[in-house]
């Protein structure tokens, strides 16, 4: 079945990288993103990786792909106030119609 | 600037009432999609539609249904609101070729008495 499973919250001081980390099911998935949600807010798509890649980076941002173990992970350089949100982590379920599964969501709370 | 609107941002409706979330976007993407969030759970998709008058079960269709008359709007309905469906409900839209790539509103709080 699809499923993408994420840790729930992430703690980190200002200043440091923060590492949020995902495990998704389906293998066929061609591309895997990530979207940011902050408060009273909807999502807005961050970043993605297309599957033949291993990694991509987008100014502080880095995604991590490792396709054999189905591990995606986003880094984030620097990590500021402002990057307080919640983090989903999403593959394309390739049964069927193309739709996005989400995991839960990572909170990320960034403290001075 | 490219905007998914939805109308309410917070209603509270009693049990049994019929519940309209309304959804435009302004983009003429073909894909609309209504999720809805709750803590824990992440985002589950209740209905999506590919064209105007077709729609498509997500995850959760269960006491909820959806209309696209115009390629614009996408219409979420609850027939008789129930206590578990007081949640956060998103609308999105992705362009027919790029279903990943969702742009979302700001989402409706809806609360169930």
């Amino acid at each position: 079945g699809e499923d993408v499973e994420q840790s729930l919250f992430l703690s980190v001081r200002e200043g440091d990288s923060s590492v949020i980390n995902c495990t998704y099911t389906d293998s066929s998935s061609t591309y895997l993103y990530w979207y940011k949600q902050e408060p009273g807010a909807g999502l807005q798509l961050l970043t993605y990786i297309f599957s033949n890649m291993d990694m991509k980076q987008d100014q502080r941002l880095t995604v991590l792909l490792n396709k054999k173990d189905k591990h995606l992970s986003l880094r984030i350089a620097d990590t500021q106030t402002g990057d307080s949100a919640i983090y989903f982590c999403a593959e394309i379920f390739s049964g069927g119609y193309n739709k996005l599964i989400f995991g839960a969501g990572t909170r990320l709370a960034v403290h001075p | 600037d490219v905007k998914v609107t939805q109308s309410s941002r917070y209603l509270v409706k009693r049990t049994g009432e019929k519940v309209f979330l309304e959804c435009v976007q302004d983009m003429d993407h073909e894909n609309m999609f209504w999720y809805r969030q709750d803590p824990g759970l992440g985002l589950r998709l209740i209905y999506f539609s590919y064209d105007v008058k077709m729609k498509e079960k997500g995850d959760i269709p269960e006491g909820y249904s959806v209309s696209r008359e115009k390629k614009e709007r996408f219409s979420l309905i609850l027939e008789s609101a129930s206590t578990n469906q007081t949640s956060m409900y998103l609308c999105a839209s992705s362009l027919g070729d790029r279903a990943g790539e969702l742009f979302f509103g700001e989402g409706s709080r809806l609360t169930v008495l």
